[in-house]
């Protein structure tokens, strides 16, 4: 059973558009939900991450939008840029129990 | 400063052999993990430790053992190894209680 649904799977941006990648998760217990951005070749890493007790959040072109009642949340790129070309995963996590990621989205910004 | 090592980076071997990968973290971090990405990026934990403590054991194989000697180090050691079991294999470790996941530069694991 998937419980952290991620999409879309690929989305092309136009270098200054807004990429948008959307979560929807399923367990309740959830309470951290971070982004990871991965390059090719690397490691995931955290880009920013949000508690349920808040509806966003944002970090520099980085914002997470948090909807509890709809259980979904997404992350928001603005004024993308082709070095923003990456996989992006979600996560959820139950107070700081095993993290269940979702799928990944393949983003290409194109200059 | 590398914050999560992992070696060797890539491992070609033959089926039915055994290897062993290693991981290292110098954050003062108290809980490791290993995850798989299949050719699909799909990304799965393996297994937690928490203080040397094994604390999270998913649906893997048997033929995979982890091992951690110290808080500091995880290692994975695979059995008899089969064509499916090629994937990356991510090390990644946190402090308890903080969420965040530091993760390692990966180890891609060819088998053939």
């Amino acid at each position: 059973q998937q419980q952290v649904k991620q999409s879309p799977q690929s989305l092309i941006v136009q270098k200054g558009g807004i990429s948008i990648i959307n979560c929807a998760y399923e367990n309740t217990a959830f309470d951290y939900f971070p982004w990871y951005q991965q390059f090719p070749g690397k490691g995931p890493a955290l880009l920013i991450a949000i508690r349920p007790d808040v509806s966003e959040k944002k970090e520099g072109r980085f914002t997470i939008s948090f909807n509890k009642s709809a259980k979904q949340f997404s992350l928001h790129i603005m004024d993308s840029q082709p070095g923003d070309s990456a996989t992006y995963f979600c996560a959820a996590s139950p107070n700081a129990g095993k993290s269940t990621f979702g799928d990944g989205t393949t983003l290409t910004v194109k200059p | 400063d590398t914050a999560v090592s992992q070696t060797p980076k890539y491992l070609v071997t033959q089926m039915g052999n055994d290897k062993s990968i290693k991981c290292e973290q110098n954050l003062g971090h108290d809980t490791m993990y290993w995850y798989k990405q299949d050719s699909k990026k799909f990304l799965k934990i393996m297994f937690s430790y928490n203080n040397k403590e094994l604390i999270i054991n998913e649906t893997v194989p048997n033929r995979f053992s982890p091992k951690s000697p110290d808080k500091a180090h995880l290692n994975l050691h695979i059995n008899s190894l089969e064509l499916g079991d090629s994937a990356v294999y991510f090390c990644a470790s946190s402090l308890r209680g903080l969420y965040e996941q530091y993760f390692g530069p990966g180890t891609r694991l060819t088998v053939t």
